[in-house]
């Protein structure tokens, strides 16, 4: 059984750039969702996908936005990225209600 | 504001000695609580999922309990590996998930 896989494990930008993290669900989980954690704190939500449908968003601004793929992988993009997006950023992935999530080990990314 | 809150902060314990880690949330519509163990440059690992007061749950050394406003998670004669960050999540009834800042546990041997 695969785990969530994250890809890359670390990125620099410049501010202004953009960016897209790719995730790998566990097999069989239709729900992936993805946070940021800035160190020291907790992860924030930034959203939830459910069978390729945003099923829940936390208080990000729109140039966070993300995909889901019918293999249930995952993508997040962040557009003009500005300095405070520097954070882990992680995924996860559960089967749905019921069920607990399992995370990736995150990319961490630095804009500069 | 819905928000979830853990204490305390940080928490040093010498081995074999048992604790309790705090999770007090107000939010709408509860739709589980979770408890990871984050290691240092880890993701997340999952313990375990909390859905009603009065639930229990356990797992080895760590045992969830849940009331209507706070979730403890009962650490018993630990051992210095047992030290990591231990957050807390609700799920509200709008799929939102908010995670506490967590609680850093440290067992000296």
């Amino acid at each position: 059984e695969t785990g969530v896989t994250q890809s890359p494990t670390h990125l620099i930008k410049t501010r202004g750039q953009q960016v897209t993290l790719r995730c790998s669900s566990q097999s069989g989980h239709n729900t992936v969702s993805w946070y940021q954690q800035a160190l020291g704190q907790g992860p924030q939500f930034i959203f939830q996908y459910y069978r390729e449908e945003e099923n829940g968003r936390g208080n990000f601004p729109p140039r966070f936005s993300g995909l889901q793929f019918p293999n249930y992988s995952s993508e997040l993009n962040v557009n003009a990225l500005e300095l405070d997006d520097s954070a882990l950023y992680l995924c996860a992935s559960s089967l749905g209600d019921g069920h607990g999530y399992t995370f990736g080990s995150g990319t961490r990314l630095t804009v500069v | 504001e819905d928000q979830v809150t853990q204490s305390p902060e940080a928490l040093r314990l010498q081995e074999g000695e048992s604790s309790s880690l705090n999770c007090s949330y107000t939010v709408s519509g509860l739709r589980g609580l979770f408890w990871y163990r984050q290691d240092p440059g880890k993701g997340p690992e999952f313990l375990f999922t909390l859905y009603s007061a009065g639930e229990e749950k356990e797992k080895e050394r760590l045992k969830a309990t849940l009331t209507k406003k706070e979730s403890f998670l009962h650490i018993t004669a630990p051992k210095p590996e047992d030290s990591a960050t231990y957050l807390c999540a609700v799920r509200e009834r709008d799929d939102k998930i908010i995670f506490g800042k967590g609680t850093r546990l440290h067992i000296l041997p």
